[in-house]
């Protein structure tokens, strides 16, 4: 595609149910990264892959949150148990090979809200 | 670890006067730097970066940024706001062995008519 694609652009769920969120990163590009913006705060990492090396996993914030990316295109971002306090925009972008994170693409953001 | 500090969370200037946002970072190594800009509702998108070739660095929409090591800063300046500048701004960093970009915190422009 043309761009990164996030979807759904918006999803409410009630606590304590589990959520994926999608993310297609541009046709070739080898890093994705998921990183997680709350109301009136910075990005926050949480996760990227290069390639079919091991991905980063240094910013999940819990044992709640995983992803996959299969076939080095689309990713999943799976929250179980969802609390309150994952209520956020979860973003993804993607980039060309191993460069240092440079020149990342972003999607729309997916707005995830827990009730 | 890098790191990297915007100072002031909101920012507000009239029309046409100079735009300044502050970033400085923290790195043990030679750095990348970024500045991304967020419109509501939308994803960021990247306005200039600075991989350690020329110092000062132009960008999108009139803006520019300047690498000063001595300082650690890497301030984005526009001579003169226009109102389609509103948004939000994001420095970030990424060094060798950190893959990730990290962020700082982000400074809301308000352009006043």
């Amino acid at each position: 595609g043309a761009g990164v694609s996030q979807s759904p652009s918006n999803k409410v769920t009630e606590k304590g149910k589990d959520v994926e969120l999608r993310c297609d990163p541009i046709s070739g590009h080898t890093a994705l990264y998921w990183y997680r913006q709350s109301l009136g705060q910075g990005l926050e990492f949480l996760i990227y892959f290069q390639g079919n090396s091991a991905p980063d996993k240094s910013g999940l914030p819990s044992d709640r949150f995983s992803a996959e990316r299969t076939g080095g295109s689309v990713s999943t971002l799976t929250i179980q148990r969802t609390q309150q306090e994952d209520s956020a925009v979860y973003l993804c972008a993607s980039s060309l090979g191993q460069g240092q994170g440079g020149e990342a693409f972003f999607g729309q953001g997916t707005r995830l809200t827990v009730v | 670890a890098q790191s990297v500090t915007q100072l002031g969370s909101h920012v507000s200037v009239s029309e046409g006067a100079l735009v300044l946002l502050r970033c400085n970072y923290s790195s043990s190594v030679p750095p990348y730097l970024f500045w991304y800009v967020q419109y509501p509702n939308q994803g960021l998108q990247l306005l200039l970066k600075y991989t350690s070739a020329a110092t000062l660095v132009k960008g999108i929409n009139g803006f520019e940024a300047e690498f000063k090591k001595s300082e650690t800063s890497f301030h984005l300046t526009k001579p003169s706001a226009h109102m389609s500048d509103a948004a939000e701004y994001f420095c970030a960093v990424s060094v060798p062995g950190r893959r990730a970009l990290t962020f700082g915190s982000g400074t809301r422009l308000q352009v006043q008519p």
